[in-house]
């Protein structure tokens, strides 16, 4: 059973250009969420998707967005790039039944890099 | 001031000791608490979660959480080099709110 994945694995773009990164979940869950980790730092909420549907979102601004498939599976944009959007960006994929969202699985992150 | 505090350490022991990670939360509305172990360059690793006050034990690990005092704990118990890791306290606010919280992270080193 394959974890949660996400694609790339490294990025480099440079300040003012557009970015996607994609997110495939844990079998069997339906709800993924973003985080933004600076290094040295814990994750940030950016938000999260359910029914295909922005269901909560952190204090990111709007050039944050997102998308969810059918199939549960989850894009971030990020547009107009700046020097501090450099971070590691993680997904995580949950179930929402009884434990709601308190067992969150990330995947190993796609490492963004602003020149 | 931060909603989760936790000492970004580092912190390091010698093979065998019992490891404390702490926690602290100003947010009443934290009702769900999780640990996290993330090696280098690798994504959070969930150890364990709990939502009430007291302990709960799994293998080495034991999580303690005291919502009076608004403070989570983690003990490892007979630590290994493999522990080695930064360690996230993690909290939600139950109801519709589904973010989780983290803390900035306690970097452990055990040596053999």
């Amino acid at each position: 059973d394959a974890g949660v994945t996400q694609s790339p694995t490294h990025l480099i773009k440079t300040r003012g250009q557009q970015v996607t990164l994609r997110c495939s979940p844990k079998s069997g869950h339906d709800t993924v969420s973003w985080y933004q980790q600076a290094l040295g730092q814990g994750p940030q909420f950016i938000f999260q998707y359910y029914e295909e549907e922005e269901r909560q979102r952190g204090n990111f601004p709007d050039r944050f967005s997102g998308h969810q498939f059918p199939n549960y599976s989850s894009e971030l944009n990020v547009n107009a790039l700046l020097l501090g959007d450099s971070a590691l960006y993680l997904c995580a994929s949950s179930y929402l039944g009884t434990s709601g969202d308190n067992e969150q699985f990330f995947g190993p992150g796609t490492r963004l890099t602003v020149l | 001031q931060k909603e989760v505090e936790q000492d970004p350490g580092p912190l390091s022991v010698p093979e065998g000791a019992i490891v404390s990670l702490n926690c602290t939360y100003s947010n009443s509305a934290f009702q769900y608490f999780m640990w996290y172990r993330q090696y280098s360059r690798k994504g959070p690793e969930l150890l364990m979660y709990t939502y009430s006050s007291g302990n709960k034990e799994d293998g080495r690990f034991t999580a303690q959480v005291d919502k009076s005092s608004k403070y989570i704990s983690l003990f490892i118990r007979d630590s290994q080099p493999s522990d080695s890791a930064t360690y996230l306290c993690a909290m939600r606010a139950s109801g519709s709110a589904r973010q989780l919280t983290f803390g900035s992270g306690t970097q452990l080193t055990v040596l053999p």
